[in-house]
């Protein structure tokens, strides 16, 4: 059974820093493309971050760029998302996505959801 | 950046009828890389359609997609009671964008 499991969450100040991991299980994890999403309290989904099959390519939505970094280890099959310069418009529960076609690094759907973690940025 | 526009914001149905939800792009969106989602309250996203008209591993066959280019619509031929809620159109390029959702509620 697929299962992702996200940690990392919780309340930070302004222009502070986070990290989100994303314990994968189920699949073999080194085949298939990772993302990231989130979601703001009573708002949509908003994609956030990608990463290759490798982890040599990553992209990121313009919101985020330069502040967010993506990677992920194959070594305990978990995905990361290290957050920096946060701010209250950050605030969302955070949610990691398997990308659905093993070997593509984009341009797939998005078939297996973790549960999310929730980020609060305030002072 | 591709968006997308769903329409109409909330729906409002009762249990056996047709379900029409759109999907605009501002530009034209290949037909393999468009998707729908289902979320409920407190859930994750789950993946209903893919390449616009392909049911993901166990959606049942009321759900039916389709659409070209700019327009993308997703049916729900009749609605059952765990059908009722939020739905989201998503472009999965590049650079992935999802739209506002649509709220389908019991009238």
């Amino acid at each position: 059974e697929v299962r992702l499991l996200e940690s990392g969450g919780g309340l930070v100040q302004p222009g502070g820093s986070l990290r989100l991991s994303c314990a994968a299980s189920g699949f073999t994890f080194n085949t298939y493309a990772m993302s990231w999403v989130r979601q703001a309290p009573g708002k949509g989904l908003e994609w956030v971050s990608g990463i290759s099959v490798t982890g040599d390519n990553t992209y990121f939505a313009d919101s985020v760029k330069d502040r967010f970094t993506i990677s992920r280890d194959h070594s305990d099959n978990t995905l990361y998302l290290q957050m920096n310069s946060l701010r209250a418009e950050d605030t969302a529960v955070y949610y990691c996505a398997r990308l659905q076609f093993s070997g593509y690094n984009y341009g797939s759907p998005f078939d297996y959801w973790g549960q999310g973690t929730l980020v609060t940025v305030s002072s | 950046e591709i968006v997308l526009t769903q329409s109409p914001g909330t729906l409002s149905l009762s249990p056996g009828e047709r379900a029409t939800l759109s999907c605009r792009a501002s530009q034209r969106v290949s037909s393999s890389y468009l998707a729908w989602y289902q979320q409920k309250p407190g859930q994750a996203p789950r993946l209903l359609i893919y390449g616009t008209s392909s049911r993901a591993t166990g959606i049942p066959d009321r759900f039916s997609g389709s659409g070209s280019g700019t327009d993308f619509t997703l049916t729900i031929s009749r609605l059952e009671p765990e059908d009722f809620a939020v739905y989201y159109c998503q472009q999965y390029g590049r650079s992935p964008t999802f739209g506002g959702g649509t709220k389908v509620e019991i009238k």
